[in-house]
């Protein structure tokens, strides 16, 4: 089973400075899909950025970009020009598909502030 | 496009009591999902539908938890009866396709057992 792994409970950063936030998965697969979501006290998950395995190329979305190391297993999100809005938790997904059967399994998720 | 809609946003309930939760997925969208995300923790995947049928449902307790999507649109998901620990917000989704995009997430429904 596909596990995700996010060893930061809690990050801070200044406003208008950078933060990554980490994210390792173990899976046997070769292609897949990760995610980053976004949940402010809302709670609707919002899909940050989308990464595909197979292109080795770091996916970007405006001031979110990721660093994705597939060999280490490794897939962080870099976050640019921290403003207030950016405040909430993040969760880094897995998509497994097995048999046709596909999920997405979340990691525990990092709350992220940013101090004025 | 509207988002997906979820009702109630907040139950509070005695254990041992019954309660349901409603989802209205994006029109189109074939497949559902319904979460559950405990306090401090990732969301769960408690079932899985592909139009009205079920695709996957080996997380879902089954002898408290039942789920339904008449007519592949509208869903429900029930638990009854309730215990303290199944405090937590229910989250459901859909998706157009299989999901390499991403899902669509509702809002959530914050269940408290008391």
């Amino acid at each position: 089973a596909q596990t995700v792994t996010q060893s930061q409970p809690e990050m801070s950063v200044q406003e208008a400075e950078t933060v990554t936030l980490s994210c390792t998965y173990d899976t046997s697969e070769s292609d897949y899909y990760l995610f980053w979501y976004k949940q402010p006290p809302s709670r609707q998950m919002i899909l940050v950025i989308r990464q595909e395995a197979y292109k080795q190329q770091n996916a970007t979305e405006n001031r979110f970009s990721v660093n994705f190391q597939k060999a280490a297993k490794s897939f962080s999100l870099k976050i640019s020009d921290s403003q207030l809005g950016d405040a909430a938790m993040y969760f880094c997904a897995y998509r497994s598909e097995d048999f046709g059967n596909e999920k997405l399994t979340f990691g525990t998720g990092t709350r992220l502030t940013i101090i004025p | 496009e509207a988002g997906v809609a979820q009702s109630p946003r907040y139950k509070i309930i005695e254990k041992r009591q019954s309660v349901a939760f409603w989802c209205n997925p994006i029109s189109g969208h074939a497949t559902l999902y319904w979460y559950q995300q405990i306090l401090g923790q990732g969301p769960k995947l408690l079932i899985q539908f592909q139009n009205n049928g079920v695709v996957d449902d080996s997380q879902l307790p089954k002898d408290r938890f039942s789920a339904e999507r008449l007519k592949g649109v509208d869903s429900t998901l029930k638990i009854q009866p309730a215990k303290l620990e199944d405090s937590a917000v229910y989250l459901c989704a859909s998706s157009s396709g299989q999901g390499t995009y991403g899902y669509t997430f509702g809002s959530g429904t914050r269940l408290t057992v008391v």
